[in-house]
Formats: C-alpha cells, structure tokens, sequence
C-alpha cells in the first residue's frame, strides 16, 4: 500500500509567479490536511479538506493561497505570486476517517529566489 | 489556543544513554498527543501516541505517559542509538478538532 505522494520534491519559484504542490492520500484515506514547516520551525496547519470540500481553513493565509481536493485526482496546493517569505516545506497528511491519526507524506520543499 | 512547549534543543548524546524530551500542552478537555519522527530530508512518522489519561504509548524502545495532572507527554528511551539521530516533535488533536498542534521539535544527536 503506497503511502503519501507527494510531488514535486524539490521546487524553485522567482518572486511572483505560481507554485502547484500535489498531494495524492493514501488509498482509501479521503481526508487531506496541509501543514507548512519554515526553516528550524515546527509544523503549522494550514488546512483541511475532504473531497470536494474545504472543512478548516483556519490556517490558510488570507491571501495568495488555495487549496483544493477534487473527486478525482490529486490535492493541489497553489500559491500566487510567491514571495521569499513562502520558501519552506509543505507536508501533506492523509487519514482514513476523523479522529484518526495522519500519515504524512515526505514533503515538497519551495525555494523562492 | 492549543499549544505544545517542548524542550529545547539540539540534545547530544553518547550512544547508550537514557534519554528524556520534554513536552508540555496547553489544552481545552481531552486531547490526543502524540510523538512524531522526523529524519533528515524526509517527512514525518509517527513514533507513538495516547488518547486518554495515564494511557503510555510506545514503540521501537521509545516511551511516553499521557499525564493529564501535568499535562505532559515526555518521551523516553532507556538506551539511545546512532540511528536515533533525528527531530522529534510531539503533537495533540484536541477533542472534536482534526488539525495537529505541533511544538517546535528537538533535534538529537547520538554520538558513537
């Protein structure tokens, strides 16, 4: 059973233009939750989605950032016109059902130059 | 709000020694907590966790209590290895929330 994938590992963006990270669950888990780790910093939750549906956004900036999980496909995570300060690791975490512990993927690490 | 206050690092280590990560939460009712691996370049792994009071979770020689009188979940391993090296980060869920609050992490190192 794969775990979490994640992709692109590794990616670069300049000030300004978009990033799309991709989050595919575990199979069978329909829960998807996005956390962000800034450099020597612990995980921040971002937002929570099950399919076709944002349940908490609590985390999300206001601005420039999106998330998504759609019927059929990946979770995306989009961020416009990124800035330095985005330059950090985005960790997807799927669970089969709430209250149930999250499985994480290994990450996507942004550089913004 | 939720919150989780671990001890501070790096810790540094001989091999063989008994180790102890602090963590302390901050929580409205019951929450679970948990510890969570972090190896170098990759994502994270839950090492363990306990859903209720006095409940001790464990795993691979690591062990925590859930201590509702302290609110504390400290992890400890009685003899430390090299591969033990990584970041450790303990977490809760409150009751009724699905998002992880995590603290800060530790990073350790065992030397051989």
């Amino acid at each position: 059973n794969a775990g979490v994938m994640q992709n692109p590992r590794h990616l670069v963006r300049r000030r300004g233009q978009e990033a799309r990270l991709r989050c595919s669950p575990m199979k069978g888990h329909s829960h998807v939750y996005w956390y962000r780790q800034l450099p020597e910093e612990g995980l921040k939750f971002m937002v929570y989605l099950q399919k076709e549906n944002i349940i908490d956004e609590s985390g999300m900036p206001k601005e420039r950032f999106s998330a998504e999980f759609p019927k059929e496909g990946p979770s995306i995570l989009r961020i416009q016109q990124v800035v330095r300060g985005d330059s950090a690791a985005y960790f997807c975490a799927s669970s089969p059902n709430t209250g149930r512990e999250q499985y994480f993927g290994p990450g996507t690490r942004l550089t913004v130059t | 709000g939720d919150s989780v206050t671990q001890m501070e690092g790096p810790v540094t280590l001989s091999e063989e020694a008994f180790l102890t990560i602090n963590c302390t939460y901050t929580a409205t009712g019951y929450p679970s907590l948990f510890w969570y691996v972090q190896y170098p370049g990759e994502g994270l792994q839950l090492l363990l966790k306990a859903t209720k009071a006095d409940d001790k979770g464990s795993n691979k020689g690591f062990e925590a209590t859930y201590r509702k009188e302290t609110t504390s979940f400290h992890l400890e391993k009685g003899s430390v290895q090299v591969s033990d090296s990584a970041v450790y980060f303990c977490a809760l869920s409150s009751q009724g929330a699905q998002k992880l609050v995590f603290g800060q992490g530790t990073r350790l190192t065992i030397n051989p």
